[in-house]
């Protein structure tokens, strides 16, 4: 079966430091992924997807970037840590569903929940 | 542009009642599939059940039901006999087939009170 683990649970930042999140998945192969921000009490914003190695789209201009090194890797950054960073931070993960990615649900990982101070 | 409306910031239902979290949506395409997920205090993102656009028939997965209204462009998620355990955010989402995954309500905080 497949798994996803996102790493670290959570993360006390300085502003100005770097960030490095991690995500890799298990038991899939060529995902797409993705990774999302909540804010307090809200919805969820994609930030980042991928569709295959190296391939990265980002939806929402900020201070972050995403990588995939490998087919189930998938890392947020940031050279400079904003205090507008912190939040609540998914990756996730699909494969296209019998009707196409309309039918793929998005499977979580348990977040990583990032504070800058 | 793909928008998801949840109108309940939260609601309160006692233990073994039915609840009926409300979900509209905005698509210009004829072909999407609408989510419900669960987000327990630990933050972990949980799906629950799906509907397709041309599915005729409501979709159900134990106690949840998805009450799809397609020309009211709503997505209810309907849940029996409500525990305990069932207290947590809900979230409507929905998908028009590309690879930048769902787009999400802001979802709807449930209680369940014993």
């Amino acid at each position: 079966s497949q798994t996803i683990h996102q790493w670290p649970a959570t993360l006390v930042q300085p502003v100005g430091s770097p960030l490095s999140l991690e995500c890799t998945v298990e038991g899939t192969s060529n995902p797409n992924l993705y990774w999302y921000r909540q804010a307090a009490g809200r919805g969820l914003q994609l930030l980042f997807y991928s569709v295959g190695i190296g391939q990265i789209s980002s939806e929402v201009p900020q201070n972050l970037s995403a990588s995939r090194p490998q087919d189930r890797q998938f890392i947020l950054s940031s050279k400079k840590l904003l205090l507008s960073d912190s939040g609540f931070y998914l990756c996730a993960w699909s494969i296209l569903g019998t009707r196409g990615a309309m039918s793929s649900p998005l499977h979580f990982g348990n977040g990583t929940r990032l504070t800058v101070t | 542009a793909q928008k998801i409306t949840q109108t309940q910031p939260g609601m309160f239902v006692q233990e073994k009642e039915a609840v009926t979290l409300d979900c509209t949506y905005d698509t210009s395409d004829q072909s999407y599939g609408l989510f419900w997920y669960k987000q327990p205090s630990s933050g972990e993102m949980i799906f629950l059940i799906y509907q397709g656009s041309y599915d005729e028939q409501n979709a159900t997965e134990g106690r949840y039901s998805l009450n799809f209204q397609k020309a009211r462009k709503s997505a209810n998620l309907v849940i029996s006999a409500s525990q305990l355990g069932d207290s947590a955010m809900y979230f409507c989402a929905m998908s028009a087939g590309g690879a930048d995954g769902l787009t999400f309500g802001k979802g709807t905080h449930l209680i369940i009170q014993p």
